[in-house]
């Protein structure tokens, strides 16, 4: 059964235009994560939440928000996507700080 | 100070092999080591995890060794399958925030 879902798998959006992705967890978790994974490279931590507390990567761009209105969801929202925002976004739950983080499927985020 | 470096990039092993991959950290203050792994266009799967108050860990045909006063610790997939082909990742985090910081992943191909 699927513990970290995101939606939508796949997303096309037009250059400058608003997109919003989601990420939703049957596991209770307190902390959950948003990651950029380009081509061939590394996840990349954009920010995450413990609880409702937000913690924001010092070098994500502005352009980058996220909500979390509970404990389930959280959503990314890219205020207008760039060409350079064309990436696998991966949304990670864990239980708290330094125990093991389980990853959503992703969603590919096509800008054109 | 939030380095993880990972090598080699790429690596390609016969089937029955033993795979090796190596990550070295910086940060004294990481206290927990996961592997993940991924295949293409899904996200990633914890592999393995130690913690730097063992040397080594072993679960299955995946062993980590860890070095702590060299500060490095490495992934070895014994019997190397075809089915392990997949990018693998090390990473490393600390209960002052949990993030996890990936190394830059190395692309193992196990042939037939």
């Amino acid at each position: 059964d699927a513990m970290v879902i995101q939606n939508p798998r796949y997303q096309v959006t037009q250059f400058g235009k608003p997109v919003t992705l989601s990420c939703s967890q049957t596991l209770n978790h307190n902390v959950m994560y948003w990651y950029q994974q380009k081509s061939s490279q590394a996840p990349k931590l954009l920010f995450h939440y413990y609880d409702k507390d937000f913690n924001n990567e010092a070098d994500t761009p502005d352009n980058f928000q996220s909500r979390r209105p509970n404990t389930s969801f959280c959503f990314l929202d890219i205020r207008s996507p760039g060409l350079g925002d064309a990436a696998m976004y991966l949304c990670a739950t864990s239980g708290w700080a330094n125990t093991e983080a389980f990853f959503g499927q992703g969603t590919r985020l096509t800008v054109v | 100070q939030q380095q993880v470096k990972q090598s080699p990039q790429s690596l390609i092993v016969q089937k029955g092999g033993i795979s090796i991959i190596n990550c070295a950290y910086e940060n004294t203050a990481f206290d927990y080591f996961p592997w993940y792994q991924q295949f293409p266009g899904k996200g990633p799967a914890l592999l393995i995890a130690i913690r730097p108050d063992v040397s080594e860990k072993k679960e299955g045909r995946f062993t980590i060794s860890f070095n702590k006063s060299a500060k490095q610790f490495s992934l070895h997939i014994m019997d190397s399958q075809p089915g392990d082909s997949a990018t693998y990742f090390c990473a490393a985090s600390n209960n002052q925030g949990g993030k996890l910081i990936f190394g830059q992943g190395t692309e193992l191909s196990v042939k037939p």
